[in-house]
């Protein structure tokens, strides 16, 4: 397993279309996250998964946002009527126990989507 | 509502000098991370803090845990070029596996 992977790396799109961003964890992993990233910030938490069940979701994700993970393995992020505001870097990341190791909460990121809006 | 702030944002320093970047928290938190993230480039995992007291090191990176103080604290020794990135720190809330960031600190080492 080479690590978490996004698709795309980045999407420039106009105003007012919708787009959707894939992420595939590492394959042991039960818990999946979504974060946002603009410049000159932290990592801002939109929402989580363990397995397929969404456990949180950020009151900052209006509801043109919405994260899918149907079977528990590889997540869809879907921005709708996109806006300029949406523009950034969205990064996915991966955590769980792998075989017989302690599970300590360490997530590992994607390379992340940059996302620019027209 | 856990929130993480850290100091310095931006951190310029000289080859061979140490320096300390800070991390606090607002609220109770059971695990506290480091990750480096390089420009342009995701975030790399550096640390994990689980306990009260805890430190970890690598390298002439140490970390520290005071979960009473809500503080924990990045230790940079000797200086060198390639340590220039961005530093983050996450906290968790108590019994949830939601990560809150902080702002980051900017770091340049100059030769």
């Amino acid at each position: 397993d080479t690590g978490v992977s996004q698709d795309p790396r980045h999407k420039i799109t106009k105003r007012g279309q919708n787009v959707t961003f894939r992420c595939d964890p590492i394959s042991e992993h039960n818990r999946l996250y979504w974060y946002r990233q603009t410049l000159g910030q932290g990592p801002e938490f939109l929402t989580y998964f363990q397995n397929e069940a969404q456990l949180e979701k950020s009151r900052l994700l209006s509801d043109r946002f919405s994260a899918e993970r149907p079977k528990g393995s590889f997540s869809t992020l879907e921005i709708q009527r996109t806006e300029q505001g949406d523009s950034a870097m969205y990064l996915c990341a991966s955590s769980g126990r792998v075989g017989g190791a302690r599970f300590d909460g360490t997530q590992y990121f994607g390379p992340g989507t940059r996302l620019t809006v027209l | 509502e856990l929130k993480v702030e850290q100091n310095p944002l931006f951190l310029s320093m000289q080859e061979g000098k140490n320096y300390t970047i800070y991390c606090n928290y607002s609220t109770t938190s059971d695990r506290l991370y480091w990750y480096r993230q390089d420009p342009g480039k995701s975030l790399e995992s550096l640390f994990v803090l689980l306990s009260n007291g805890a430190v970890k090191q690598e390298g002439r990176l140490m970390a520290s845990l005071d979960t009473k103080a809500r503080l924990s604290t990045l230790h940079i020794t000797a200086a060198v070029h390639d340590l220039s990135a961005t530093y983050f720190c996450a906290a968790t809330t108590s019994g949830t596996y939601k990560y809150i960031f902080g702002t980051g600190t900017r770091l340049k080492v100059l030769a």
